[in-house]
């Protein structure tokens, strides 16, 4: 079926801190793996993405992983901040280009 | 670019009630638009996938004649949630992706809140 998984569900780090949230996906065809961070009430909002024909992607402090053998990929949060605090969620492409997200991190950032 | 919004953004209805939600891209053509439901503290649930002019896909457990989706050209598409009950309420999101750029790149709306009483 069309599954992801997303651990942990929530995190707590110090600022300054790195943070990592992993997800692992079903469907070996899927190749495409966007990253959101959402705050309450809000809409989710693309922070990175990786697609299948690179290993890792990096933007400033965010960086992306991913292993298609293992179906596997991961969010990595270096020098953590209080703003990053959210709710972050992983998801997975599958046929038709339909986006099935992962269960969500709640991130929690102490000052 | 690549702006997507939703109206309303919040409804409040009477249970039994119908209630219609759209979602319009306002900067591109959408060829697919996709409709998500999300409840409090829970994951972003695909509900149905949507392309211009044709029958939509509903997700396995979703009601289509309780959840009408109606994508008539390509900047609009709506959902109807017909006969709402209180367990209907939920975080309704559209979402939409290009018909040329990045593929499988999807813009979200900012939302629905639908509180049914």
């Amino acid at each position: 079926g069309e599954n992801v998984e997303q651990h942990p569900s929530t995190l707590s780090v110090q600022e300054g801190d790195s943070a990592v949230i992993k997800c692992t996906y079903s469907d070996s065809a899927s190749n495409y793996f966007p990253w959101y961070k959402q705050e309450l009430g809000k809409r989710p909002q693309l922070i990175i993405d990786i697609r299948s024909n690179v290993g890792e992607k990096k933007d400033q402090r965010i960086a992306v992983t991913l292993n298609k053998t293992a179906k596997h990929f991961s969010l990595h949060i270096t020098e953590t901040q209080p703003e990053d605090s959210a709710v972050y969620f992983c998801a997975a492409a599958f046929q038709g280009g339909k986006l099935i997200f992962g269960q969500g991190t709640e991130l929690s950032v102490k000052p | 670019g690549a702006v997507v919004s939703q109206h309303p953004s919040r409804v409040i209805c009477k249970s039994g009630t119908s209630v219609k939600i759209e979602c319009r891209s306002l900067d591109f053509q959408a060829t697919t638009m996709f409709w998500y439901r999300q409840f409090p503290k829970q994951s972003l649930m695909l509900m149905a996938t949507s392309n211009e002019g044709s029958k939509a896909t509903y997700e396995q457990g979703v009601e289509k004649d309780k959840f009408l989706i109606n994508h008539a050209s390509l900047t609009l598409s709506t959902l109807t949630v017909t006969s709402a009950h209180p367990e209907d309420s939920s975080f309704y999101i559209c979402s939409a992706s290009r018909t040329s750029g990045r593929w499988n790149e999807q813009f979200f709306g900012p939302g629905t809140r639908l509180t049914v009483l």
